[in-house]
């Protein structure tokens, strides 16, 4: 089955414990992304890559790094997470041509005390 | 990319056409319409997308009048399971990448 895979689906930490969520997608798609969903805010990119070894920035791209060493994964890394970054998160990937939509991920709910 | 508004919330009967619709007066003509939902806190879905003439799958109708200002999505028999958020987002032509903009969308809640 075509998908984006994240893990884990809910994750509790402490303020300055390095986190990494991860973003697997079994589609050979070229775009992959990060987003971030709040109440009132929507959904808000934070990184994205267009391939392999290329990464750019998003809206809100602060306290966030990203690699994209493999076509298929693009893990979220949180290297000093703080309680802002409370939030639940997405992953999503298209290919490059033919676009018909993104596939996102069944999401990942933070939870920084 | 274009800026799009829909009516915050919306009810619907099940069993009955849901007409979802969406202005989008500034768009260029590069731009395409796409529609997505989001079932409670679940990962966004596809729908459909359209430049101009309107459109069918299986999930649902888009139908772009002709100024292409608005546009309307119609789900043609809705069921509870189409309680969800729906998106409209205006974005260049499909063989681009680039981010998808969400807006608030419209809150569909399907009644028995």
């Amino acid at each position: 089955e075509a998908q984006v895979t994240q893990n884990p689906r809910y994750l509790i930490t402490v303020t300055g414990k390095k986190l990494t969520v991860t973003c697997s997608q079994n589609m050979n798609h070229e775009y992959m992304s990060w987003y971030r969903q709040d109440p009132g805010l929507g959904l808000r990119q934070i990184y994205y890559s267009m391939n392999v070894e290329v990464t750019d920035k998003g809206d809100v791209p602060e306290g966030y790094k990203v690699s994209r060493k493999e076509k298929r994964n693009f893990p979220l890394i949180l290297e000093s997470p703080s309680p802002n970054q409370t939030s639940l998160y997405f992953c999503a990937s298209s290919p490059q041509t033919g676009w018909r939509g993104y596939t996102f991920g069944s999401g990942t709910r933070l939870t920084v005390v | 990319d274009a800026k799009t508004t829909q009516p915050p919330s919306m009810d619907c009967a099940e069993g009955r056409a849901a007409n979802l619709p969406c202005n989008h007066s500034t768009i260029s003509g590069n731009e395409y319409v796409y529609w997505y939902r989001q079932i409670h806190s679940q990962g966004p879905q596809y729908i459909i997308h359209g430049l101009k003439n309107n459109e069918t799958n299986e999930m649902a109708s888009l139908i772009i009048t002709e100024d292409r200002k608005s546009s309307t999505l119609i789900l043609p028999h809705a069921t509870l399971r189409d309680t969800a958020v729906y998106y409209c987002i205006v974005r260049v032509a499909p063989d681009s990448w680039g981010k998808l903009q969400f807006g608030a969308g419209t809150q569909v809640v399907v009644t028995p």
